[in-house]
């Protein structure tokens, strides 16, 4: 069965630090991903996203993902995090077939920020 | 581009109540889909519309939630009754084609 698996439940950086935050899937057939940020009392904001193509995507706010297939891995990366970036991040795997489009999200990673 | 509306932001009902939850999608986007997020867990899908058809609803609890999407533009999702364990956020996407879903803000819902 379609699984994604986020192994960090939540995770502390300093402002300034890098981040990656972990993501892993269980898919058949080549997977479309994504990585969603949701803030408190908010929606889920869309990131990123990978259907094809070059395996190193660029998102908003300076994230990016890289899908690993030997890995079955889409790591959500940002070389300098800032104190807006606490908030909770999603990874999902899009299983599309005929008019089907349905998101499988993982758990999610709660991502806290010290000054 | 408006994004995806959603009402209401919050409701408190006690259990076997009804509630009701509306969504209007973006504009031009004909799918539109209805999320159940539970504290601590990712949204799990609960119904599909591919225009004003049903395209999934493999997840949807016949026997309490019902939805519809009459002229294929917004929708409403309903439970009656409702349970403790309804007490979630509910999510509406929309998306146009294989593309991304949007998200709207969600309604929490809270069920004493």
């Amino acid at each position: 069965a379609q699984s994604v698996t986020q192994p960090d439940i939540h995770i502390t950086v300093s402002e300034g630090a890098s981040l990656e935050l972990r993501c892993n899937y269980s898919y058949g057939a080549t997977p479309y991903l994504f990585w969603y940020v949701q803030s408190p009392g908010q929606g889920l904001q869309l990131l990123l996203k990978y259907f094809s193509g070059d395996t190193l995507v660029q998102g908003i706010k300076g994230f990016e993902a890289e899908f690993k297939r030997s890995q079955s891995s889409f790591n959500l990366r940002k070389p300098s995090v800032h104190w807006s970036d606490a908030a909770e991040y999603f990874c999902a795997v899009g299983l599309y077939g005929g008019a089907t489009n349905k998101l499988i999200f993982g758990t999610g990673t709660l991502l806290a920020v010290q000054p | 581009e408006a994004g995806v509306a959603q009402s209401p932001r919050y409701k408190i009902i006690e259990k076997r109540q009804s509630v009701a939850f509306w969504c209007n999608p973006i504009s031009g986007h004909a799918t539109l889909y209805w999320y159940q997020q539970i504290l601590g867990q990712g949204p799990k899908l609960l119904i599909q519309f591919q225009n004003n058809g049903v395209v999934d609803d493999s997840q949807l609890p016949k026997d309490r939630f019902s939805a519809e999407r009459l002229k294929g533009v917004d929708s409403t999702l309903k439970i009656q009754p409702a349970k403790l364990e309804d007490s979630a956020v509910y999510l509406c996407a929309s998306s146009s084609g294989t593309s991304a879903q949007f998200f709207g803000p969600g309604t929490r819902l809270t069920v004493l």
